[in-house]
């Protein structure tokens, strides 16, 4: 049971390069997030999805794009880095039903 | 707007004694609140929640508590063990609007 899955779980980019993280989850669940996590600053909804084809921007989205062609796959896009992207990206999906997260273990992007 | 605050970054304690962690809210609208544990290298995991219209939730050694007046609610753990030592995330809400705050780093000491 693999429950949330992301890829990679590093990365270095340039400033101006792009890049996609992926995030699967085996769950079937509807509801998946895009969070990042900066020191001092909690985890911060980027975008969240509430099912296949549908996404909605959440707390910091500017900078970022997301895709939910498929209801397991959640991709976070970036596409000209900076610097302030820096940070520690949290995908997380939950159920309908449910209330609570299963969060992936992360991604650690750094741009330079 | 940070409508979640943890105003303790670290808290340390000693093995087998009470483990505190607190953390405050702004906004009364969200009826929700929920703890989160995370290790290094790890997702964050829940741990426990509470509704609004309770005041205290138990599980285990894990209590919550939750003071409405004060827009406050804490992270009890009786007796603390050294595998408890974590980052703690306190968040709010249902649904798709939730809040996290920034975390308080606990260490067990053996």
């Amino acid at each position: 049971n693999a429950g949330v899955t992301q890829t990679p779980k590093f990365r270095v980019l340039k400033t101006g390069q792009s890049m996609t993280l992926l995030c699967a989850q085996d769950m079937n669940h509807e509801y998946m997030y895009w969070y990042r996590q900066d020191p001092g600053m909690g985890l911060r909804l980027i975008h969240y999805s509430v099912g296949e084809g549908t996404t909605a921007k959440g707390e910091v989205p500017d900078g970022y794009n997301v895709s939910r062609l498929k209801k397991q796959n959640f991709l976070l896009g970036l596409e000209s880095a900076a610097p302030s992207q820096t940070s520690v990206y949290f995908c997380a999906s939950r159920s309908v039903s449910y209330g609570g997260y299963t969060f992936g273990s992360g991604t650690r992007l750094t741009v330079v | 707007d940070q409508q979640v605050k943890q105003n303790s970054p670290s808290l340390s304690v000693q093995e087998g004694r009470i483990s505190i962690l607190n953390c405050d809210y702004t906004n009364s609208m969200f009826d929700y609140f929920l703890w989160y544990k995370k290790y290094p290298a790890e997702g964050p995991t829940f741990l426990i929640s509470i509704s609004s219209i309770k005041d205290k939730n138990e599980d285990g050694r894990f209590t919550v508590f939750l003071n409405k007046s004060a827009k406050h609610l804490s992270l009890h753990i009786v007796p603390s063990q050294p595998g408890d030592s974590a980052v703690y995330f306190c968040a709010r809400g249902r649904g798709n609007d939730m809040r996290f705050g920034a975390g308080t780093r606990l260490t067990v000491k053996p």
